[in-house]
């Protein structure tokens, strides 16, 4: 079945890049998403990506995607302590009209000073 | 300010008291969901809806019911709540897939 699959800790020092990394099997996925949870707050979308792109730059953020080997990833340039938090990557599996999200359990960043 | 509204933020109730989580959004979103979220088993999508009267089951359908009697409106209702059921709900509602979804705040229910 579907499954999105991510490591659960990432540890950085506050200035370094952070890398997110993310694999996917639906092959069918047409966006793939990641969203930030920070602790007692709901899921706030940070940015997505169409199948047919290999990147997307948004600010501080990268998302590349491999399509062939379905993999994502999510950079965050000049990491920040208010970047930590918990990172979720999404696909969007559901079958006809259901746009339900296929998630990962979440990469907890944590950003040392 | 668009968005999406859920209430309660908390709530603590007993084994087989009826409740209901509300949800709802200004965005004009014809798609509405709710998931709910346990650790070490991510987000699971309980039910969706695609516009008024049109409701389906996600993955966990069971012991939860929903309406969409309104557009903005898509209420989850716990008819005999179990403490299976204790977790950290969300409601979520999108324009179309290329959106994502706009999230609630969520609401932790603990069943004793």
């Amino acid at each position: 079945g579907e499954d999105v699959e991510q490591s659960l800790f990432l540890s950085v020092r506050e200035g370094d890049s952070s890398v997110i990394n993310c694999t996917y099997t639906d092959s069918s996925s047409t966006y793939l998403y990641w969203y930030k949870q920070e602790p007692g707050a709901g899921l706030q979308l940070l940015t997505y990506i169409f199948s047919n792109m290999d990147m997307k730059q948004d600010q501080r953020l990268t998302v590349l995607l491999n399509k062939k080997d379905k993999h994502l990833s999510l950079r965050i340039a000049d990491t920040q302590t208010g970047d930590s938090a918990i990172y979720f990557c999404a696909e969007s599996g559901g079958a006809g009209n259901n746009r339900k999200l296929i998630w990962g359990l979440g990469t907890s960043l944590g950003v040392n000073p | 300010e668009a968005q999406v509204t859920q209430n309660p933020r908390y709530l603590i109730t007993v084994t087989g008291k009826k409740l209901t989580v509300t949800c709802s959004q200004n965005m004009n979103h014809e798609y509405m969901s709710w998931y709910r979220q346990d650790p070490g088993l991510g987000l699971r999508q309980i039910y969706y809806s695609m516009n008024v009267e049109v409701t389906d089951k996600g993955d966990v359908p069971e012991g939860y019911k929903v309406s969409r009697k309104e557009k903005r409106n898509f209420p989850l209702i716990l008819e005999s709540p179990s403490p299976n059921q204790t977790s950290l709900y969300f409601c979520a509602s999108s324009r179309d897939r290329g959106d994502g979804y706009t999230f609630g705040s969520g609401t932790r229910l603990t069943v004793v």
